[in-house]
């Protein structure tokens, strides 16, 4: 059980768009999702929780208007990088709390921005 | 905020000796302490977690060790074998709220020489 899928893997996109990234709980129902950005060779960095039916809590230095979170569903949030700048480029990942005991992380997602 | 510092940043035993990762944490609050092991381009996998009231964890090769006195937290491989070679991550889970954040401390690169 506790599995979560994200998707894409990896992406590939042009500086100036915006890239939607998904991440699912397969079989079960996440009332919260956690989304980290992590640079080559560094820590995972929390950027936001994101609760279900509400607003997501960003962590300071993190710019809520170009990662946008959308958590509509107890099995589906989006993060959505808009206006991508080859700064931004890293690995993004996503993980689902159940019952507020232990994490699973989605498989994450390589962004590049060219 | 919690904050979680993590020691050495990297470490190189000889296969079969032990390796010792230590970490500290910031708040009192803090209640449940997972090590994660990443290996390149992957997710963080988690390998064991402990909880505050629990002193000692132990399962097969890994066991992790908890004093909540002095704020630190240490995971201990025994028999260690190439395949141990990767990046752990050691993380507080930070009460706020109803949903608890899991801080990551800045991880440690395993190598185990054959």
């Amino acid at each position: 059980g506790a599995v979560v899928s994200q998707h894409p893997s990896w992406v590939i996109c042009k500086s100036g768009t915006s890239v939607k990234i998904e991440c699912r709980s397969l079989d079960f129902q996440a009332t919260t999702m956690f989304w980290y950005r992590q640079f080559p060779k560094q820590s995972l960095m929390l950027m936001a929780t994101s609760n279900e039916g509400s607003k997501a809590t960003y962590e300071q230095g993190v710019e809520k208007d170009k990662f946008l979170i959308n958590h509509a569903s107890l099995t589906l949030s989006t993060l959505t990088v808009t206006s991508a700048h080859p700064e931004d480029s890293s690995f993004y990942i996503c993980s689902a709390g159940v019952k507020a005991y232990g994490y699973t992380f989605g498989s994450g997602t390589r962004l590049t921005v060219v | 905020g919690e904050n979680v510092e993590q020691h050495p940043s990297t470490l190189s035993v000889q296969e079969g000796d032990s390796a010792v990762i230590k970490c500290t944490y910031s708040d009192s609050a803090s209640n449940y302490f997972p090590w994660y092991k990443q290996e390149l381009g992957k997710r963080p996998q988690l390998i064991i977690d402990i909880r505050s009231n629990v002193g000692e964890k132990k399962d097969q090769r890994i066991a992790v060790t908890l004093n909540k006195t002095a704020k630190h937290f240490s995971l201990h491989i025994t028999e260690t074998q190439p395949e141990d070679s990767a990046v752990y991550f050691c993380a507080a889970k930070e009460r706020e709220t109803s949903y608890d954040k899991v801080i990551f401390g800045p991880g440690t690169s395993l190598s185990v020489i054959p």
